[in-house]
This record gives C-alpha cells, structure tokens and sequence, in this order.
C-alpha cells in the first residue's frame, strides 16, 4: 500500500529464535499499529505508538515487544518466537485527524514458526 | 470476551442481489464504527464509517446502518458485484489519544456472477 511497507513479506522461523518485524512509514502519521490476524479472531491489537518512543500494550502484547525510535519506523520483536505467534501480522498507520477514514494497512508479513 | 461479534463467517449471494453484512457489540462506549473489506494477501482497505450520532451512512452501492439501543451495525451492498467477494471486518472505537480500534472476526463475502 502506499506510504506503508512491511518487511519481510514471507518469514520461517525456528521455536525460540528471535525474529524482527518492520513497518515503515512515509506518511508522517503520529499512531501506528501491529495487528495479528488468526482465523475466528479477526485483526487483534498487539501494540501500539502515539509518538517517538512513546508505545503501550495491546489486546494480545504477551510474548511481544516493540520500538519506535523515528516517526516512520515501527519494529515489532518476537524474543523468543513459539508456534502460537504463526499468524499474519499487520502495521497500521493513522493521524490526528481521528477516524474518518480509518486506519491505512500494509500488506502483511505471513510469520510460521516450526 | 470479543467485543466486536460477526456471528456469520460466510454468506453468498447472488450477482445483483443485496448483501448483508451483521455486526453486534457489546461494550457501550464505542461511539464510531468503521468496515473494512480485505481481499487475500493484501491488507484490509477503509470501506464506510458511521459515527453514533447517526444511524445511516451512505456511499454508492455501501450503506451503514447502526442500532445502538441494539448495539448492532450492519453493511448493506446494493448491487452485489462479483468483486465484493471479499473478507468483511466490522471494527470499533470508543475517543481516546489511540485512535484504536476494535475488530469483529470477519465474514467471507463470496457474490456468485
């Protein structure tokens, strides 16, 4: 999607290896987002930013860490990845402008840990 | 506990005919709800929002309608069109400094030509 790519696209781990995921930005959008999406469970909140090194927890944050240390780059780590983080994640990006016209997606990275 | 139910997981409906898409809620302090379709290997796209000061929004073939006595939204297609087929996510959000967003678990929209 424009103004938001998502790195790697595709990722095989390996159960308690570490493994780094980046959003990056071109937007200068104030909030960005990492979402997980698992069947039944929709799109799930794991962390979010409302700034520079400002970052709090979501609905699922356990196992999950993250970093924001430019406005355009949003990294999300596994420390110790387990086969229950095998999902799609997904960043998000918004405004200040609130909710008008929702969030803007990236296109995903597809996690499998084996 | 969701708070955000799609209790339908697929629905097909023919070329031309209306689709309805359903969406409950639980927690009261939502006051904007927002739809997303999402095609596969691709993130979900901004559809239609509603505020709650309204029970209606409308934009071409999408309508919006919310219940809130109900807590219930729904998504109407008129007229269905084979690329709708598509994942279908109702989300919610209640003011706070996150903009966050609660999401329902999706229902697969398949429109046969």
């Amino acid at each position: 999607d424009a103004g938001i790519t998502q790195s790697p696209r595709h990722k095989v781990t390996e159960t308690g290896t570490p493994v780094t995921l980046r959003c990056h930005q071109t937007e200068n959008h104030r909030y960005m987002y990492w979402y997980r999406q698992d069947p039944g469970h929709g799109l799930r909140l794991i962390h979010y930013s409302y700034g520079v090194k400002d970052t709090d927890k979501g609905e699922v944050s356990d196992g999950y860490s993250v970093s924001r240390s430019k406005t355009e780059d949003f990294l999300l780590t596994l420390e110790s990845a387990t086969s229950s983080q095998t999902s799609v994640y997904f960043c998000a990006i918004s405004d200040y402008g609130g909710l008008d016209y929702g969030y803007t997606f990236g296109s995903g990275t597809r996690l499998t840990v084996v | 506990d969701q708070q955000v139910k799609q209790n339908s997981p697929s629905l097909s409906v023919q070329e031309g005919r209306i689709s309805i898409l359903n969406c409950d809620y639980t927690n009261s302090m939502f006051d904007y709800f927002l739809w997303y379709k999402k095609y596969p290997a691709e993130g979900p796209t901004f559809l239609i929002s509603i505020s709650s000061i309204k029970d209606k929004n409308e934009d071409g073939r999408f309508t919006v309608f919310l219940n809130k006595s109900a807590k219930h939204l729904s998504l109407h297609i008129v007229p269905s069109q084979p690329g709708d087929s598509a994942v279908y996510f109702c989300a919610a959000s209640y003011n706070n400094a996150g903009n966050m967003l609660t999401f329902g678990g999706g229902t697969r929209l398949m429109v046969k030509p």
